[in-house]
């Protein structure tokens, strides 16, 4: 098992609220991953991070902001959650800068907005 | 459109059957890698294979990289009630780690 959680596993919120979404990892590994999963479907990348104040979009366009302040924590947060951002959020991270390296998985956020 | 697809979407066989997944993908890779992802869960890294490898074993799988036909292959041999999950090749030849649809594998017992 990879030493990196996600809070809360599950969500179920009303349109128009702000949520969080946390991420932290032990393992000092400097970039960190989200992305975006429906079911059945595959990983999107959202955003990701090089290390502490580096925050970068990824390929799928999102709504969702993120920021690194520590190397240990990577939260998501939606100003006004929207039933399309229903989805499953993957955090993941990897030790080093390259892409082409392997990459640790939390257990993911499934998020309903009503 | 993705770097990675993988075939079949979905595979089922008995329990102590071999499992084989295929990837394929359109541009020159570094390496590919294969994950592995219990229902409602995280992916787990399961074994990476460089572009200059033909062939990879750890334990029970056993991937297979064809960079000319831009093809590689999952096997697990013997499976298990344990080993139904799905299963993510992930490239990295657009500069980032692209993950395939995934085979959704079931063993039944």
């Amino acid at each position: 098992e990879a030493d990196i959680y996600q809070t809360p596993r599950y969500l179920v919120i009303g349109t128009g609220k702000k949520i969080t979404l946390e991420c932290s990892q032990t393992m000092g590994h400097d970039k960190m991953y989200w992305y975006q999963q429906d079911p059945g479907m595959e990983l999107h990348l959202i955003h990701y991070s090089y290390g502490v104040n580096s925050t970068e979009k990824g390929d799928l366009s999102s709504e969702s902001t993120v920021s690194r302040i520590r190397t240990e924590h990577f939260p998501l947060t939606l100003e006004s959650a929207r039933p399309s951002h229903t989805s499953q959020y993957l955090c993941a991270s990897s030790d080093r800068q390259g892409w082409t390296d392997t990459q640790y998985f939390g257990p993911g956020t499934r998020l309903t907005v009503l | 459109s993705q770097q990675g697809e993988e075939d079949p979407q979905a595979l089922s066989i008995q329990e102590g059957e071999n499992a084989t997944m295929n990837c394929s993908y359109k541009t020159s890779i570094n390496n590919l890698q294969w994950y592995r992802q219990n229902s409602g869960r995280g992916l787990v890294h399961l074994i990476l294979i460089r572009s200059n490898e033909r062939e990879k074993h750890s334990g029970r799988l056993r991937v297979t990289l064809d960079t000319s036909k831009k093809s590689s292959s999952l096997l697990i041999t013997a499976s298990r009630a344990a080993d139904t999950a799905s299963y993510f090749c992930a490239t990295d030849g657009a500069q980032k780690l692209v993950f395939g649809q995934g085979t959704r594998l079931t063993i039944n017992p």
